[in-house]
């Protein structure tokens, strides 16, 4: 069965800074998505940036970048010039490739709860 | 596009009422699923449908969980009788059909709180 780990409950960064949100998953599978949530308090569930895993370069979107270690098994969501609108619980998501009927299961990792300081 | 809209965003119940949740995919998209946040168990799947068609049902709790999808544009989840436990944030969610080796992103609505009582 797939997991996803996410070892930090919690963190914090002050505004115009850089933090990483770590993320581990554990996975038999050679062809998967990782994706990364953001959930602000508002509760609602948005798409930050997508991963592919047969694609070795690493996704990218605005502020928001990973660092996609296929072979540790690794998926790290990079912030960029952290805002204020950023605070946020952030889950990292695993899915497996459909193909070969595959259920379409996004399982999700426990979240991270960020944290921008003014 | 109006994106997944579900209602009511707020629901509170007394134990051992039905409650009914609604929910319409984005436009287009084949594949719709419901998903369940607590604080103890996190994001879970339920059930998902493909074209209306239920396709895994492995997560829907018990017998008292049912979900429909009578047309393209409209789901429902049920839970008859609730109970205090099935206090949660209900999601959910739409997505495109796989292509291939490819997948398209699952988008979320805003959620529906139930508090049963």
């Amino acid at each position: 069965a797939q997991t996803v780990t996410q070892s930090q409950p919690e963190m914090s960064v002050q505004e115009a800074e850089t933090v990483t949100l770590s993320c581990t998953y554990d996975t038999s599978e050679s062809n998967y998505y990782l994706f990364w949530y953001k959930q602000p308090p508002s509760r609602q569930m948005i798409l930050v940036i997508r991963q592919e895993a047969y694609k070795q370069q690493n996704a990218t979107e605005n502020r928001f970048s990973v660092n996609f270690q296929k072979a540790a098994k690794s998926f790290s969501l990079k912030i960029s010039d952290s805002q204020l609108g950023d605070t946020a619980m952030y889950f990292c998501a695993f899915m497996r490739s459909p193909y070969g009927g595959a259920t379409n299961k996004l399982i999700f990792g426990t979240g991270t709860l960020l944290a921008v300081q003014p | 596009d109006a994106g997944v809209i579900q209602s009511p965003r707020h629901e509170v119940t007394e134990m051992g009422q039905e409650v009914t949740l609604r929910c319409k995919p984005i436009s287009g998209h084949d594949y719709l699923f419901w998903y369940r946040q607590t604080m103890m168990r996190g994001l879970e799947l339920l059930i998902y449908f493909n074209n209306n068609v239920p396709i895994d049902d492995s997560g829907m709790p018990e017998d008292r969980f049912s979900a429909k999808m009578p047309n393209a544009s409209f789901s429902t989840l049920k839970i008859q009788p609730s109970e205090p436990r099935d206090s949660a944030v209900y999601f959910c969610a739409s997505s495109l059909a796989p292509s291939g080796l490819h997948t398209d992103t699952q988008y979320f609505g805003p959620g529906t709180r139930l508090t049963v009582l």
